[in-house]
């Protein structure tokens, strides 16, 4: 079974750093991944999709790699600010099987910049 | 403007009472996804349905049901069987290989 951990759980850091999320999943036979984040209380929103056949993509500020053998991807967010502030999910989704057409969470990072 | 909706925001319920999360997109996606989310647990899958008129189980379909009659409705009927409701229930959908999307999220409580 697929499972996604993201470290840290949290993070808290003043306004300007540039700051780096791990992910890393168990099965590399996915689909592709995808990175969400999530204020609280609210739904999630998407941020990037990165194909399988992709290494990476960037979005602004935002720019995420992956690693398919190793398992792993990294979110790396430029510059932060306070208003980046909010718990960021990585999901992998399946390619085979019982898992086609399923997305698996991380428990995700909470995210804290303090001005 | 294509989108998620989720309603209603807030649902009570009373314990032995059956409820239902409405689940609407515009976005003419074929598939759609029903998540439970608890604090300290993440998101965990209930039900997904791939095209209308067919879903499958997820994690823990126990308690719940489903329904995929139109492809922009994809309601989640809470049983009195589910013996632990209260939690953020949170509806999505794409497109095979695309982008998954959110809807806002309904919060339940069993008083």
């Amino acid at each position: 079974k697929q499972e996604v951990t993201q470290i840290p759980a949290a993070l808290s850091v003043p306004e300007g750093e540039n700051l780096v999320l791990n992910c890393s999943f168990t099965d590399s036979a996915i689909y592709n991944l995808q990175w969400f984040r999530q204020d609280p209380g609210k739904g999630l929103t998407s941020l990037l999709l990165i194909q399988s056949s992709q290494r990476e993509q960037t979005s602004g500020r935002l720019n995420a790699s992956l690693d398919k053998s190793s398992g792993r991807s990294t979110l790396y967010i430029a510059a932060s600010q306070p208003g980046d502030s909010a718990t960021y999910l990585c999901a992998v989704w399946g390619d085979r099987g019982s898992t086609l057409g399923r997305l698996y969470f991380g428990r995700g990072t909470q995210l804290t910049v303090w001005p | 403007d294509g989108g998620i909706t989720q309603s209603p925001k807030y649902l009570f319920r009373k314990e032995g009472q059956n409820v239902t999360l409405s689940c609407e997109q515009n976005l003419n996606h074929d598939a759609m996804y029903w998540y439970r989310q608890d604090p300290g647990q993440g998101l965990r899958l209930i039900y997904y349905s791939q095209i209308v008129n067919d879903f499958q189980k997820g994690d823990i379909a126990e308690g719940y049901s489903v329904s995929r009659e139109k492809k922009e409705s994809f309601p989640l009927t809470v049983t009195s069987a589910q013996k632990n409701p209260t939690a953020f229930y949170l509806c999505a959908s794409r497109d095979p290989g695309q982008e998954q999307f959110f809807g806002p999220g309904t919060r339940l409580t069993v008083l």
